[in-house]
């Protein structure tokens, strides 16, 4: 069964720290992973994305990591901002080019 | 440049009624995707189209349709609506194939609400 399951469901974070989020699947033919970042009553916007030939890709205070071994990727932010705060999707792109999503981390920064 | 554009952005329908949600995409871009999403379940892909033509289609029963007219811009009918229909129906669009580039625009999303 096609599957990413997303953890944690909610995260609260105090502003300046890290926040990671996670991500784990089954189908080892996914070979694409992006991470979408959605604000309340905007639609999901791509925040960064990585293939599975990387262990780590990094932009800005973004970073994801990938553990193909593990089937497990992540997302983190450094010097998390209350700017940040905002709904998380990850997602993995399928044989047949269909992305399939994780369920969502509603992410809160505190000031 | 403008941004995805989806018509109406709220509405309510009652049970058994029939509803076409309509999206523009950026211009230029020739693909549109739909997405069903309500809490907890996240984004459930419906289907998506390329120069007029259906691609790709995900788990979702006959009475989810759409098309798409040669100027890009797509709509999508649900036909007996159920309750279970009522969801944030998304909009993206990409330049070409979502799956060449993997990178979706997103509208704001018309919300539904079935009664």
């Amino acid at each position: 069964q096609q599957q990413v399951k997303q953890s944690p469901q909610s995260l609260i974070v105090q502003k300046g720290g890290i926040s990671i989020i996670n991500c784990a699947y089954e189908n080892t033919a996914f070979d694409y992973f992006p991470w979408y970042q959605q604000f309340p009553g905007k639609g999901p916007a791509l925040l960064i994305a990585i293939r599975p030939d990387v262990s780590e890709k990094k932009e800005g205070r973004f970073t994801i990591s990938f553990n193909k071994s593990a089937k497990q990727f992540s997302l983190h932010i450094m010097d998390s901002q209350p700017g940040d705060s905002a709904t998380y999707f990850c997602a993995a792109m399928d044989s047949n080019y269909q992305l399939i999503w994780g369920a969502g981390t509603k992410l809160i920064i505190k000031p | 440049k403008a941004g995805v554009t989806q018509t109406p952005r709220y509405l309510i329908k009652t049970r058994g009624q029939q509803v076409t949600l309509s999206c523009s995409p950026i211009s230029g871009h020739r693909s549109v995707s739909w997405y069903q999403q309500t809490p907890g379940q996240g984004l459930q892909f419906l289907f998506e189209y390329f120069s007029e033509t259906q691609r790709n289609k995900g788990n979702f029963p006959g009475r989810f349709s759409g098309r798409q007219f040669s100027n890009s811009r797509s709509e999508m009918n649900v036909s007996t609506l159920e309750l279970g229909d009522s969801a944030l129906y998304l909009c993206a669009s990409s330049l070409v194939l979502a799956s060449d580039t993997g990178e979706l625009f997103f509208g704001e999303g018309s919300r539904l609400t079935v009664l």
